[in-house]
């Protein structure tokens, strides 16, 4: 069974840092690319990051780019988010999602929330 | 451009057909999937690469696309199918974006 499980998400002032994680499972985790989506409360989903399988490419929406950092370890199965420079509009949920080879978010977490807040 | 358009709601009566639209340049050129996200789940694949159905999906689900629209049906609409359904593209080959999202009333 696929299982996408984040953690790391909390309460953090505006200029703050926070590192989020995802634990992958019960797939050939190398095969896959992983993408970061959030959602603001009571909003729309906003993609945010994205990797490759092998970590070679790795892209950003243009509101976090300088400022969030995407990166994977496949030997442990995890990807990673490290929120730099927060500001009080990055407060949202932050999901990760797999993404097959042809473009498709197949699978997401459940999510872990993000609050910017002074 | 970049963005994709969707009806901020649609509602129906149970039984009857709902249709969502989302439109967006780069649908012409790009595929669409959709989602449905329940209150406080996960968002769930409902059709990728335009009209396809992953496995699990009920059949009342269909998508067609026409130029730079595509179409999410739901025939036969279920009080369950009350959620908000997204639609989602991949802008060019370092970037995507979803539809603002559709709010479906059944009722």
């Amino acid at each position: 069974e696929v299982q996408l499980v984040e953690s790391g998400g909390g309460l953090v002032k505006p200029g703050g840092s926070l590192r989020l994680s995802c634990a992958a499972s019960g797939f050939s985790f190398s095969d896959y690319s992983v993408n970061w989506v959030r959602q603001a409360p009571g909003k729309g989903l906003e993609w945010v990051s994205c990797i490759s399988g092998s970590g070679t490419y790795i892209y950003y929406a243009d509101s976090v780019r300088g400022r969030f950092t995407i990166s994977r370890d496949n030997t442990n199965h995890s990807v990673f988010l490290q929120l730099n420079s927060l500001r009080v509009e990055d407060t949202a949920v932050y999901f990760c999602a797999r993404e097959r080879a042809t473009g498709d978010i197949d699978y997401w977490g459940q999510g872990t929330l993000v609050t910017v807040s002074s | 451009s970049y963005e994709l358009t969707q009806p901020s709601s649609v509602s129906v009566s149970p039984g009857q057909t709902a249709r969502i639209t989302c439109s967006g340049d780069v649908l012409a050129k790009r595929y669409a999937r959709w989602f449905q996200q329940k209150s406080g789940q996960a968002p769930l694949l409902l059709i990728y690469k335009d009209t396809e159905r992953p496995s699990g999906i009920p059949e009342r689900f269909s998508a067609s696309t026409s130029g730079t629209t595509v179409t999410l049906t739901i025939s036969g609409a279920q009080v369950e199918d009350e959620a908000d359904y997204y639609c989602y593209s991949a802008a060019d080959n370092s970037n995507y974006v979803f539809g603002p999202g559709t709010k479906l009333t059944v009722l």
